[in-house]
């Protein structure tokens, strides 16, 4: 069964501390990784999308990574306005871009 | 403009009650999506539609039914609320890639 886990679950960092999350999956044939942003009582937002091992996407104080096993989120001297919960999820390759498996994400706080 | 919206955006009802909740897009998406998120904040899709066509249903309970009268509406409808129904609810669109387009959610509270 196709697997995501995010760690840490939650993360508090001061402004300007770089850190990142992490995005470990298994699945059967992976077809693309995505990362979103959820804001309190919002919607998911997408950020990146990734398609091959040692891809790389940014955006802003973002970067995203992709291994054979897992993503990385860097973010780079965040800002308060970056706190969010920040969502992986993937696609299989058995499976169309109408399912992407999510995992239960990061809660990232940064503090002014 | 809002790009996907969905009614109500809360629902509070009693055990045993039926609830609908309406999804509309203005992308021109072909594809739309129920995901249910729960207390965890664990996101898991529920259905897909691609143009009206049922794609996907993911082992949801029959008590669940979604309707797609055109592409740019997907509505949810829950026969028979339980507990266990309660979370929150979002209606999503795409052109067929990874990249989903949420509404704001309708969180739902069974009593």
């Amino acid at each position: 069964e196709d697997q995501v886990t995010q760690s840490p679950e939650a993360l508090r960092l001061q402004e300007g501390e770089s850190s990142s999350l992490n995005c470990s999956y298994t699945v059967s044939g992976l077809r693309g990784l995505f990362w979103y942003r959820q804001d309190p009582g919002k919607g998911p937002e997408f950020l990146f999308t990734l398609y091959s091992a040692g891809e790389e996407k940014e955006k802003e104080r973002l970067k995203a990574t992709l291994t054979k096993k897992e993503s990385f989120l860097h973010i780079t001297a965040p800002k308060p306005e970056d706190s969010a919960t920040y969502l992986c999820a993937v696609q299989a390759g058995n499976t169309g871009f109408q399912k992407l498996v999510f995992g239960t994400g990061t809660r990232l706080l940064v503090s002014p | 403009d809002t790009a996907v919206s969905q009614t109500p955006k809360y629902l509070v009802t009693q055990m045993g009650n039926d609830k609908s909740i309406k999804c509309e897009q203005n992308l021109g998406h072909d594809t739309m999506y129920w995901y249910k998120q729960d207390s965890k904040k664990f996101l898991k899709i529920m259905f897909s539609y691609n143009n009206k066509e049922l794609i996907i249903n993911e082992t949801v309970p029959n008590r669940f039914s979604p309707k797609s009268p055109d592409k740019a509406h997907l509505n949810l409808h829950i026969n028979s609320l339980e507990l266990g129904d309660s979370a929150v609810y979002f209606c999503a669109s795409s052109i067929n890639t990874g990249e989903l387009f949420f509404g704001e959610g309708s969180r739902l509270t069974v009593l």
